[in-house]
């Protein structure tokens, strides 16, 4: 079975300073994708980022990147140019791949509350 | 607009009442979920489908069941046996089949009991 830890449970960050979230993992697959999402107060989740755990560049969106070390099974997401609007709870998410395309679940972390200070 | 729709928002269950939990989605997918959100503890899936008329149990199952009559809709019965039913309901959906594709999630909806 998997994994998913976040470690940290709050941060806080300065308005336009850079911050790093943290995620750990635990799985034997070789194949697999990991994802940020985004839980603002609303609750809606939102997709921040998707990494493919074949591809050793590093996936970024805008002001979002993430730092993927497969062989240390990390995957932490950085934030640039922090914006008020980024406050919100940020869960790490595995998903194995299934050649079958059959039992495509996500395994969440426990996530952690960023607070963006003006 | 495409997306996914959830409702109610809000959901009130007395004691031995089943609740159902609807989720609609537009966007053409094959696969759609149901998570459970408890504070401190992320999302457990309860159950999954990744085609019509076909579902799965998800790591939280006892308590739920699920209908997959059509393609666009995937409703959550809270029963009578599911003794800790508070929490945040998320209903997700993505392309499925072979593509591994990203989930995309509902706005949610919270069930109090009363």
């Amino acid at each position: 079975a998997q994994t998913v830890t976040q470690s940290q449970p709050e941060m806080s960050v300065q308005e336009a300073e850079t911050v790093t979230l943290s995620c750990t993992y635990d799985t034997s697959e070789s194949n697999y994708y990991l994802f940020w999402y985004k839980q603002p107060p609303s609750r809606q989740m939102i997709l921040v980022i998707r990494q493919e755990a074949y591809k050793q560049q590093n996936a970024t969106e805008n002001r979002f990147s993430v730092n993927f070390q497969k062989a240390a099974k990390s995957f932490s997401l950085k934030i640039s140019d922090s914006q008020l609007g980024d406050t919100a709870m940020y869960f790490c998410a595995f998903m194995k791949h299934s050649y079958t395309g059959a039992n495509s679940k996500l395994t969440f972390g426990k996530g952690i509350t960023l607070s963006v200070r003006p | 607009d495409g997306g996914i729709t959830q409702s109610p928002k809000y959901l009130f269950r007395k004691e031995g009442q089943n609740v159902t939990l609807s989720c609609e989605q537009n966007l053409n997918h094959d696969a759609m979920y149901w998570y459970r959100q408890d504070p401190g503890q992320g999302l457990r899936l309860i159950y999954y489908s990744q085609i019509v008329n076909d579902f799965q149990k998800g790591d939280i199952a006892e308590g739920y069941s699920v209908s997959r009559e059509k393609k666009e809709s995937f409703p959550l019965t809270v029963t009578s046996a599911q003794k800790n039913p508070t929490a945040f309901y998320l209903c997700a959906s993505s392309i499925g089949g072979l593509a591994q594709e990203t989930q995309y999630f509902g706005p949610g909806t919270r069930l109090l009991v009363l």
